[in-house]
């Protein structure tokens, strides 16, 4: 069974940089990896999506590796607006739409 | 563009009762995609159309959930009869084309309360 799999939470300070790893064993071979940001009482919303090596938007990079088995999603010099939670999404080897649990990051002062 | 549009944002119902969750896609997407979330199973896709036709409605939990898109610019969810576990916060999400390599624009959820 496909399974998507990043750690449940982890904080941080203002002006770090963030990085958040999904492992996803069983991604479909032309699929691509999509990170979601979620506010409480919001929908998710797109951060950025990639399909190998690195990716870079004026928010966020995407690096993942030659297996394609996980990604890290890297937040830089994060503020306090950044505290949510992020998920990763794959489609896994069967056409199966998966999100990862979701890391809840906290940006403290 | 308004974005995805979802109503009601609130339901409560009582057990037993039929519950129907409407959404309105972004104009010109051709994908829609219904999510149920909730603290102990996440984010779960329930059904997934392409051009208004069901694709994989593999993640419908059980046949009191039924979903429908009569036309491009509008999908329904309908749980008959609704059970407490089914409460839960109900996403809906379109996308230009296909699954997977687009990105999804989620509507606001409808957070649902089956007492």
């Amino acid at each position: 069974l496909a399974k998507t799999t990043q750690p449940i939470s982890m904080d941080s300070y203002e002006g770090q940089e963030v990085n958040i790893t999904c492992s996803h064993n069983n991604i479909a071979t032309n699929d691509y990896i999509t990170w979601y940001q979620q506010f409480p009482s919001q929908g998710p919303r797109f951060i950025i999506q990639g399909y190998k090596t690195k990716v870079t938007n004026e928010v966020a990079s995407l690096f993942i590796p030659a297996d394609r088995k996980s990604s890290t999603l890297s937040l830089p010099r994060v503020s306090l607006s950044d505290t949510a939670v992020y998920y990763c999404l794959v489609e896994a080897a069967g056409n199966k739409l998966t999100f990862g649990g979701g890391t809840r990051v906290l940006v403290k002062p | 563009d308004a974005g995805v549009i979802q109503s009601p944002r609130h339901e409560v119902t009582e057990m037993g009762q039929e519950v129907t969750l409407r959404c309105k896609p972004i104009s010109g997407h051709n994908s829609l995609f219904w999510y149920r979330q909730t603290m102990m199973r996440g984010l779960e896709l329930l059904i997934y159309f392409n051009n208004n036709v069901p694709i994989d409605d593999s993640g419908m939990p059980e046949d009191r959930f039924s979903a429908k898109m009569p036309n491009a610019s509008f999908s329904t969810l309908k749980i008959q009869p609704s059970e407490p576990r089914d409460s839960a916060v109900y996403f809906c999400a379109s996308s230009l084309m296909g699954r997977g390599g687009n990105e999804q624009f989620f509507g606001p959820g409808t957070r649902l309360t089956v007492l």
